[in-house]
């Protein structure tokens, strides 16, 4: 069975300095991986996803991840924080059978003025 | 595309009451997942519909609830009776088949049970 986890339950970091927010991830065969962000009273808003090809993602809002096999890793990345970026972010993973996408825990962050 | 469309957006009850909540998944999706999120458990899938038709109750809690898509264009969630334990944030997802696509969140419903 396909689990994720998400190591930080809270990331904090100043506005203009980069951040990373950190997933890895288990699962038998090819992993589909995917960011989610949640804004307060939100639901779960797309970023990005990995379905094959080039290791580096980019996606919405100027945020990145890269995936990395060997580490079974999908950090998600940005240059440079906004303080609008301050919100829930999730990790998922899916195996290569139609399932469900199985959801991290969750990180928080907060970025700083 | 008006997006996965939830409603009620809030809902209030009292303990013992019946509570539905209801899903309109995006328009040419056959897949629809039933979440709930709490602080203490975090995001837990309920059910999950494919050409609605239930795949897996297992997230299920108890029987208490039920869940049921009549068409591709709807489905409901209800409680009954409520207790204060189910209260949570509801939320429901829809995508395509295939694994390379993403679920898309409705805005979910609050639920209070008092």
């Amino acid at each position: 069975a396909q689990s994720v986890a998400q190591p930080e339950d809270q990331v904090n970091v100043a506005e203009g300095n980069p951040l990373t927010v950190k997933c890895t991830y288990s699962v038998s065969g090819n992993p589909y991986l995917f960011w989610y962000v949640q804004y307060p009273n939100r639901g779960l808003q797309f970023l990005l996803k990995y379905i094959t090809g080039d290791n580096l993602v980019k996606g919405s809002y100027g945020f990145e991840a890269e995936f990395n096999k060997s580490q079974t890793s999908f950090h998600l990345k940005k240059p440079s924080a906004l303080v609008s970026d301050s919100a829930l972010y999730f990790c998922a993973v899916r195996d290569e059978g139609n399932t469900p996408l199985v959801f991290g825990k969750g990180t928080r962050l907060s970025v700083i003025a | 595309d008006a997006g996965v469309i939830q409603s009620p957006r809030h809902e209030v009850t009292e303990m013992g009451q019946e509570v539905t909540l209801r899903c309109k998944p995006i328009s040419g999706h056959d897949y629809l997942f039933w979440y709930r999120q709490t602080m203490m458990r975090g995001l837990e899938l309920l059910i999950y519909f494919n050409n609605n038709v239930p795949i897996d109750d297992s997230g299920m809690p108890e029987d208490r609830f039920s869940a049921k898509m009549p068409n591709a264009s709807f489905s409901t969630l209800k409680i009954q009776p409520s207790e204060p334990r189910d209260s949570a944030v509801y939320f429901c997802a829809s995508s395509l088949l295939g694994r390379g696509y993403e679920q898309y969140f409705g805005p979910g419903t609050r639920l209070t049970v008092t």
